[in-house]
C-alpha cells in the first residue's frame, strides 16, 4: 500500500456523532486524497491537500472537512455523521510525478 | 458527471481465456490515462498508464490501448488467472491537474 495506513479500518457510529478518519504516510509526498467509494460510482473524491496546510474541495465535499498540519497525516472529519455516508473511505497519495495515485487499504465507515 | 465510464459493469471470463475490458472517456482535454485494479477489501492497485501520445503500451501479461479519435480506452489481460478476479477501473486527468476522475468499474469474474 506505498507506505500508507488509514485508521480507523472500520468504524460504526451513530447519526449525528463526529468521526474522524485518519490516513498517514511514511513517504513524505506533497499531494493527499480522500475518497469515498459507493456501489455503482466508483471513487469520488471528497478534498484533497497540496502541501501542509494547504487543501481544497473535491466533487463531494459537503458534510466533510479535512486538516494538514504534518506533511504525512491528512485527517477527514464528518462534523454530523449521517446515514448517508456510509461507505468505504480511502485516501490516497501521489508522488510528485507522474499522475498516478497510490491508495491506502481503506476505512468501512458505517452510520446508523 | 463523471467523464470517464466503463461499457460493462461485469465481466466472466473462463481461466486461460484473454479479457478485454472497455473504457469510454468523454473530456478530449485527458491525455493521462490509468488502470487500476482493486481486490475484495483492499485498495486499488496501480496496474498501467498510458500517456495520449501513446497508442499502446504493454505491461507483463496487460496491454493498454488508447483510441483518442472515438474517446476510448481498453485493458486486454493476456491468459486471464483467478488472481485477476477484480473491479478494474479506468482514471483520467490532465498533466497539470492533481486530480483524477474515476470510471463506475467493472467487476471482473474468473471462471475455473
Amino acid at each position: 500500500d506505498a507506505g500508507i495506513t488509514q485508521s480507523p479500518r472500520h468504524k460504526v457510529t451513530e447519526t449525528g456523532t463526529p468521526v474522524t478518519l485518519r490516513c498517514h504516510q511514511t513517504e513524505n509526498h506533497r499531494y493527499m486524497y480522500w475518497y469515498r467509494q459507493d456501489p455503482g460510482h466508483g471513487l469520488r473524491l471528497i478534498h484533497y491537500s497540496y502541501g501542509v496546510k494547504d487543501t481544497d474541495k473535491g466533487e463531494v465535499s459537503d458534510g466533510y472537512s479535512v486538516s494538514r498540519s504534518k506533511t504525512e497525516d491528512f485527517l477527514l472529519t464528518l462534523e454530523s455523521a449521517t446515514s448517508s455516508q456510509t461507505s468505504v473511505y480511502f485516501c490516497a497519495i501521489r508522488p510528485s510525478a507522474p499522475n498516478e495515485q497510490f491508495f491506502g487499504p481503506g476505512t468501512r465507515l458505517t452510520v446508523l | 458527471g463523471e467523464s470517464v465510464g466503463l461499457h460493462l459493469p461485469t465481466l466472466s471470463v473462463q481461466e486461460g481465456d484473454n479479457s478485454i475490458i472497455n473504457c469510454a472517456y468523454s473530456n478530449s482535454a485527458s491525455d493521462y490515462f490509468i488502470w487500476y485494479k482493486q481486490e475484495s477489501g483492499k485498495g486499488p492497485q496501480f496496474i498501467i498508464d498510458i500517456r495520449s501520445n501513446m497508442d499502446k503500451r504493454q505491461g507483463q501479461r496487460v496491454t493498454v490501448l488508447l483510441n483518442k479519435t472515438v474517446k476510448h480506452l481498453s485493458l486486454q489481460i493476456a491468459a486471464t488467472q483467478p488472481g485477476d478476479s477484480a473491479v478494474y477501473f479506468c482514471a483520467e486527468t490532465r498533466s497539470n491537474d492533481y486530480k483524477l476522475s474515476f470510471g463506475a468499474g467493472t467487476t471482473v469474474t474468473v471462471r475455473a
